[in-house]
């Protein structure tokens, strides 16, 4: 079945460490993103791809890196300079641009910081 | 300024009754999407229903409906007989423009739904 997949579910890291989140999709998706999601917050974008090899950043890219190297997949490192990483992280994407295609989600990884 | 409004942290609401669910925006763009998601404790972004500015036509999809009031800047989830399964986070968000612009969501509403 088509859809996104993120691995791993939960996820922990010690401090000072870096640690990067997979995703995966096989929808034929050109554009992929990520966004972090804390507790009354909402959804915040971090970084999004709309083509392999480029990508921008998005609200919160501070102690962030990505690649996108092949138009599946869509990895995200959280890096020793993101301050406060512990939260859920969501990995979407969506097909051709138009304004009504929905985004479609992961399952999510939940990172904590031990 | 926040983008996408969602005024209500918490609502309750019995079985088999109707509920609102607030949303208003802000943008000055004329052509831009607004957009429903549900988020059930398993954590995954199901969508809901989509409303487009030029649309004349509130948008329906079964027990959903989005009241959407373009002067208002408001585009309100309207969930019909609410079920056990409806309890959930549900967040509104906006897509600006065209191309693989990127959704703005709101902080969410929390929905409850007792039998």
């Amino acid at each position: 079945d088509g859809g996104i997949t993120q691995s791993p579910k939960y996820l922990f890291r010690k401090e000072g460490q870096n640690v990067t989140l997979s995703c995966e999709q096989n929808l034929n998706h050109d554009a992929m993103y990520w966004y972090r999601q804390d507790p009354g917050q909402g959804l915040r974008l971090i970084y999004y791809s709309q083509i392999v090899n480029d990508f921008q950043k998005g609200d919160i890219a501070e102690g962030y890196s990505v690649s996108r190297e092949k138009k599946e997949s869509f990895p995200l490192t959280v890096t020793s300079a993101q301050k406060n990483p512990t939260a859920f992280y969501l990995c979407a994407s969506r097909g051709q641009g138009v304004l009504n295609t929905e985004a479609f989600f992961g399952q999510g990884t939940r990172l904590t910081v031990v | 300024a926040q983008k996408i409004t969602q005024t209500q942290p918490g609502m309750f609401v019995q079985e088999k009754e109707a509920v609102t669910l607030d949303c208003t925006y802000d943008t000055s763009d004329q052509s831009y999407g607004l957009f429903w998601y549900k988020q059930p404790s398993s954590g995954e972004m199901i969508f809901l229903i989509y409303q487009g500015s030029y649309d004349e036509q509130n948008a329906t999809e079964g027990r959903y409906s989005l009241n959407f009031q373009k002067a208002r800047k408001s585009a309100n989830l309207v969930i019909s007989a609410s079920q056990l399964g409806d309890s959930a986070m549900y967040f509104c968000a906006m897509r600006e423009g065209g191309g693989y612009s990127t959704l703005t969501f709101g902080k969410g509403t929390m929905l409850l739904v007792s039998p």
